[in-house]
């Protein structure tokens, strides 16, 4: 069975753009959750999605959005960047969202 | 939120070594997970250990709920155990929260 993908693995942009990460999750599962880990902060949690609904929301500004597609797969949606927004973001699935949590590779980007 | 404390910050053992790494959490939790961040940044899952002991190969963790903590044993350490490690602990929430991990490094 294939694992959680997510594109791009890299992505260099500069302070004012916007980007858009993607995350395919496991087949069967219908939880997706987004995480960004920076030296400073660690793991935080940014948002869970199940079933295209999001029932959980992490302590990020506006400008951090996200969505879940009919097939499960999701993206997530940073505008206005700022230098403070480049980090490691990780996104994990599972089957219910309480249940194991497997990651995916990760998407690195760095604001300049 | 729930607090996660992991303890210590960071280990250095001789290949070989056996070592056990400690998870403190501040509530009552639905679920607690190991894992292993390799080099690359991807993260491992080694347990999905809400309550009870587990084994896997050279690896094992225990939880103990009432008490609010967990434990990651490494036995006869390998350098490819080198990495950091994560306790993430969920309550009813969907929402993992991590701890600030463990550093470990395994010499030859």
């Amino acid at each position: 069975k294939a694992g959680v993908t997510q594109t791009p693995r890299y992505l260099i942009k500069t302070r004012g753009q916007q980007v858009t990460l993607s995350c395919s999750p496991i087949s069967g599962h219908r939880s997706v959750s987004w995480y960004q880990q920076t030296p400073g902060q660690g793991l935080q949690f940014l948002f869970e999605y199940f079933s295209e609904t999001q029932r959980n929301k992490g302590n990020f500004p506006g400008r951090f959005s996200g969505r879940q597609f009919s097939n499960s797969r999701s993206e997530m949606n940073v505008s206005t960047l700022e230098l403070g927004d480049s980090a490691l973001y990780l996104c994990a699935s599972s089957r219910t969202g309480a249940d194991t949590q497997y990651f995916g590779p990760g998407t690195r980007l760095t604001v300049l | 939120g729930i607090q996660v404390e992991q303890s210590p910050p960071d280990l250095i053992l001789q290949e070989g070594a056996n070592s056990t790494l400690r998870c403190n959490f501040s509530d009552s939790v639905n679920n607690l997970q190991w894992f292993h961040q390799n080099p690359w940044g991807q993260l491992i899952n080694l347990f999905y250990i809400p309550s009870g002991t587990k084994q896997n190969g050279r690896l094992s963790a225990t939880t103990v709920a009432t008490e609010r903590y967990s434990l990651l044993y490494i036995s006869s350490s390998q350098t490819t155990d080198s990495g950091v490690y994560f306790c993430a602990v969920c309550s009813n929430d969907y929402k993992l929260s991590f701890g600030a991990g463990t550093t470990v490094t395994v010499r030859a």
